[in-house]
């Protein structure tokens, strides 16, 4: 199965403040079809998950564009320009190249 | 509006079943695969399985196979997962979640399951 792991576990930001979270995949996440399938997901305490960005960079409908994605192949990053009081809560990046699809562990964000 | 909503928390005993429901609206089901994801108390999400509910295609994380069984009904635009021979580490929060315009674009508002005596 893929592994990615996620750093750091935990994330302390003022509001304000840029932060960028990796996540590392034990093999490549680039599909043969080309696209590379790799999601970010934001959960806020008692929520279910919310998709962020999609395939490495593509944001999701509604989700403000202070978040931010990139990468290639085995590393991604998520970068949010600008902490905000309701980006508060746990990130996931996740890959759904390779079946079992998997999640990383986690980032916890918090308010310094 | 595309919504996904699942049925209600479950108490159910060691080595008993238990199935649990998610009705799509605003979206048909034939046009998606319909995830299921776990998270045990406190921990992170785990992946249990997919269903095409257009042919009824599935494919399950090894750990599940024998644990998990996804179903679909189309007509009533609903998926279903029943839980099998249950322990109590099948405690958990399960979410369903389809594909849209991006993959696990829509989630449920998850169901908690217990199992306890």
């Amino acid at each position: 199965d893929v592994v990615l792991t996620q750093t750091p576990p935990t994330l302390s930001a003022t509001i304000g403040q840029s932060v960028s979270i990796s996540c590392r995949s034990s093999q490549s996440l680039l599909d043969s079809d080309g696209d590379t399938y790799l999601n970010w997901l934001l959960q806020r305490p008692g929520q279910s998950p919310q998709l962020l960005i999609y395939s490495v960079s593509n944001l999701e409908s509604g989700v403000p564009n202070r978040f931010s994605g990139s990468g290639s192949e085995t590393d991604f990053t998520l970068k949010i320009s600008g902490v905000e009081a309701e980006d508060l809560g746990v990130y996931y990046c996740m890959q759904a190249t390779h079946a079992p699809y998997t999640f990383g562990a986690g980032t916890k964000l918090e308010l310094k | 509006e595309v919504q996904l909503q699942q049925s209600g928390a479950e108490l159910g005993k060691p080595g008993t079943s238990v199935k649990l429901s998610c009705k799509v609206s605003g979206y048909n089901i034939r046009s998606t695969y319909m995830h299921w994801v776990n998270q045990r108390p406190g921990k992170g999400l785990e992946w249990i399985g997919r269903i095409d509910p257009a042919n009824g295609n599935t494919i399950y994380a090894e750990k599940f196979k024998s644990k998990a069984t996804l179903t679909a009904d189309t007509s009533s635009n609903t998926a279903y997962m029943q839980l099998s021979q249950l322990k109590s580490d099948d405690t958990a929060i399960y979410f369903c979640a389809i594909d849209t315009m991006g993959l696990f674009d829509y989630w449920g508002q998850g169901v908690m399951v217990t199992v306890s005596s």
